[in-house]
């Protein structure tokens, strides 16, 4: 693993089902991000870390949650998934000393 | 709270042309910064450019410029002698510092097409 890495790449999920998106840096970074990204919108903040073992909501956190139980790994959990919900799903990490966020390659999630 | 602004959806420039896009921000921390993101067609989020808010001079990173003008809180991206390949999504970004609460947060994003 180098850098930051997202899976599954690309999910088709029904609706109501949960689901667990997947993001691991290697990179040792305190800060930890989870971004959606629609049309038109840009991308919003769902959740972020700042440090293993805390959380905090961004933006658009309903329907969203996330834990940080080490440096390392942030999933992003559906609990019961809506088709509002499809968008592409980017996780980032920034270090203590760094100015700018690292970005995985992205989760494009359909529900349906 | 913070927010970022990018009025402009999208943009049309003729190549080798010079063009800006627009950011404003508005924030109640002293200290913060601003960041600019390229994303290509391909999807990746690509880092360009950097200002911190007590940086005196506008950052520089090769073609790219920061006009930085702290007093109209607007942080806009300057793309000298534009090329085919700066075709792309641009986005604007902000981190307060001094929060204990390091959110990023980003601008809905412009989409630049460059002209040949």
């Amino acid at each position: 693993i180098a850098g930051i890495t997202q899976a599954p790449t690309s999910q088709i999920l029904a609706a109501g089902r949960r689901m667990t998106l997947r993001c691991t840096q290697d990179m040792r970074h305190n800060a930890m991000y989870w971004y959606r990204q629609d049309l038109g919108l840009g991308l919003r903040l769902i959740h972020y870390s700042n440090t293993a073992g805390t959380t905090g909501k961004g933006e658009v956190p309903d329907g969203y949650s996330v834990s940080r139980a080490n440096t390392d790994d942030f999933p992003l959990t559906l609990a019961s998934a809506v088709p509002s919900q499809t968008s592409v799903y980017f996780c980032a990490s920034r270090g203590r000393e760094d100015t700018e966020a690292f970005f995985g390659q992205g989760t494009r999630l359909t529900v349906v | 709270a913070q927010k970022i602004t990018q009025t402009q959806p999208g943009m049309f420039v003729q190549e080798k042309e010079a063009v800006t896009l627009d950011c404003t921000y508005d924030t109640s921390d002293p200290s913060y910064g601003l960041f600019w993101y390229k994303q290509p067609s391909s999807g990746e989020m690509i880092f360009l450019i950097y200002q911190g808010s007590y940086d005196q001079q506008n950052a520089t990173e090769g073609r790219y410029s920061l006009n930085f003008q702290k007093a109209r809180k607007s942080a806009n991206l300057v793309i000298s002698a534009s090329q085919l390949g700066d075709s792309a999504m641009y986005f604007c970004a902000m981190r307060e510092s001094y929060s204990s609460a390091s959110k990023i947060i980003f601008g809905s994003g412009t989409r630049l097409s460059i002209r040949p």
